[in-house]
């Protein structure tokens, strides 16, 4: 079965650190790009970053995160990372990994969803 | 404000049809670039729901059906059912913003 598991959310104050990883299970890990995807409180879906599959390294960020955000991935431990720093009140949200896939990079979809883990920045 | 417009909600009975429109431009859904939907059903993560404009993966009710059109995208669901309540999204990619962009969500009651 294929399976991502987000962990390492929490409480953080404004300005501090926080790692997220996604363990990935049932699947070739190395061989897919995989994405960041959070949602505030109440709010919609929010793209955050994207790291590409095949060795190519790839990585891509939204403006809301570039800069503060970095996002990596362990292959030999089918884990995919989202290092997190200088994290402001409007970072709270549930960060959910995804799998991409597709053909194009530019129409590729997220075809498979971590339950999400809660990151909460607030003093 | 999201890139892609939605409706914030829609409604219909049980056995009815009703469609989500997603609204972009010429920098996302107008240049060419595929159109996705996601169903969320309430405190539970996204599902894929149909992928490169009008495809559905294995599993998914043939109920659920996406078109594209120029600027915009329509997800039709026809045959309402109670457990079709939840927030669906639609997705795509911006070469403005060079990144993946959601529409705001479209939150669907069944009465």
């Amino acid at each position: 079965e294929v399976q991502l598991v987000e962990s390492g959310g929490g409480l953080v104050q404004p300005g501090g650190s926080l790692r997220l990883s996604c363990a990935a299970s049932g699947f070739t890990f190395s061989n897919y790009a995989m994405s960041w995807v959070r949602q505030a409180p109440g709010k919609g879906l929010e793209w955050v970053s994207v790291l590409s599959g095949g060795g190519g390294g790839g990585t891509d960020y939204a403006d809301s995160v570039k800069g503060r955000f970095t996002i990596s991935r362990d292959n030999s431990k089918s884990t995919l990372y989202l290092q997190m720093n200088s994290l402001r009140a409007e970072d709270t949200a549930v960060y959910y990994c995804a799998k991409y896939a597709g053909m194009k990079w530019q129409n590729y979809y997220m075809d498979v969803w971590g339950k999400g883990t809660t990151v909460t920045v607030s003093s | 404000q999201s890139v892609l417009t939605q409706p914030p909600s829609v409604s219909g009975a049980p056995g009815q049809r009703v469609t989500i429109s997603c609204t972009g431009s010429s920098s996302n859904i107008g240049a060419g670039y595929d159109v996705h939907w996601y169903q969320q059903p309430p405190g539970t993560a996204p599902k894929l729901l149909i992928y490169g404009n009008n495809n559905r993966p294995s599993g998914v009710p043939d109920r659920f059906s996406g078109s594209k059109s120029g600027t915009s995208a329509s997800l039709a669901i026809t045959g309402l059912q109670a457990d079709d309540e939840a927030d669906y999204y639609c997705q795509s990619y911006d070469s403005s913003l060079s990144g993946w962009v959601f529409g705001g969500g479209t939150k669907l009651t069944v009465l």
